[in-house]
């Protein structure tokens, strides 16, 4: 039972475009969602978070968007950069329902290419 | 400020053999937890640690896993018996608080890699 799901294994996206990574959630007591962000071989690296109560949090180059009527949040990166080239994972936390509000539930992920 | 530190990155054993995986936290934090990455899956939450204390263990095996942190020194995550299925990437994460805020979040470790032949 998936409760986090990225449904695009991949994406590509030419150097300077807007690169748009999608996560679908089903759990309705999941109130605080994280992106990480993976190179091979290293551990992910947090990127972005985005409390329920907001439906939109910016970070330079990036921002992400709550829509939590549909259960989904997008990844925008502006413009993007072959750097970006990675494996983006969408994380989910029931941050105030008590006892389990640490754990992360991690999506599979999406590989992110930016092509020069 | 160095994070948070793994060793070893890569282990191979064999079936039968014990695995013992360590995790040093960020210096100031003292939860943490550890999560295992199967082949194309995403990260599965396995336990959550205190000093001394094990808060939450319900994404543990049944058998043959089990997890301690110290007083002093590092997290061990111990796997007995392992068999080729407990061949996955192992990460240890940590927080300076147990719950989440915009900048208390989770800060994971490289990974230890387990090849079990």
């Amino acid at each position: 039972d998936q409760q986090v799901k990225q449904n695009s294994p991949s994406l590509s996206v030419q150097e300077g475009r807007i690169s748009i990574l999608n996560c679908d959630y089903t759990n309705s007591m999941f109130d605080y969602f994280l992106w990480y962000k993976k190179y091979p071989a290293e551990g992910p690296t947090f990127l972005i978070s985005i409390s329920s109560i907001k439906d939109k949090n910016e970070d330079g180059r990036f921002t992400v968007f709550l829509n939590k009527s549909a259960k989904h949040l997008s990844l925008h990166i502006v413009p993007s950069q072959p750097g970006d080239s990675a494996v983006y994972f969408c994380a989910a936390s029931a941050r105030y329902s008590g006892a389990g509000s640490y754990q992360l539930t991690f999506g599979k992920g999406t590989k992110l290419s930016v092509i020069p | 400020n160095a994070g948070v530190m793994q060793n070893p990155r890569h282990l191979v054993r064999r079936r039968g053999q014990e695995a013992r995986l360590r995790c040093s936290p960020m210096k100031g934090h003292s939860h943490v937890y550890w999560y295992r990455q199967l082949p194309e899956e995403g990260l599965k939450f396995m336990v959550y640690l205190q000093k001394e204390n094990i808060i939450d263990e319900s994404g543990m095996p049944k058998e043959r896993f089990s997890a301690e942190f110290p007083k002093e020194g590092p997290s061990i995550l111990r796997i007995q018996q392992v068999v080729r299925g407990d061949s996955a990437a192992y990460f240890c994460a940590s927080s300076p608080t147990g719950t989440l805020q915009s900048t208390d979040t989770q800060y994971f470790g490289p990974g230890t890699r387990l090849t079990v032949l």
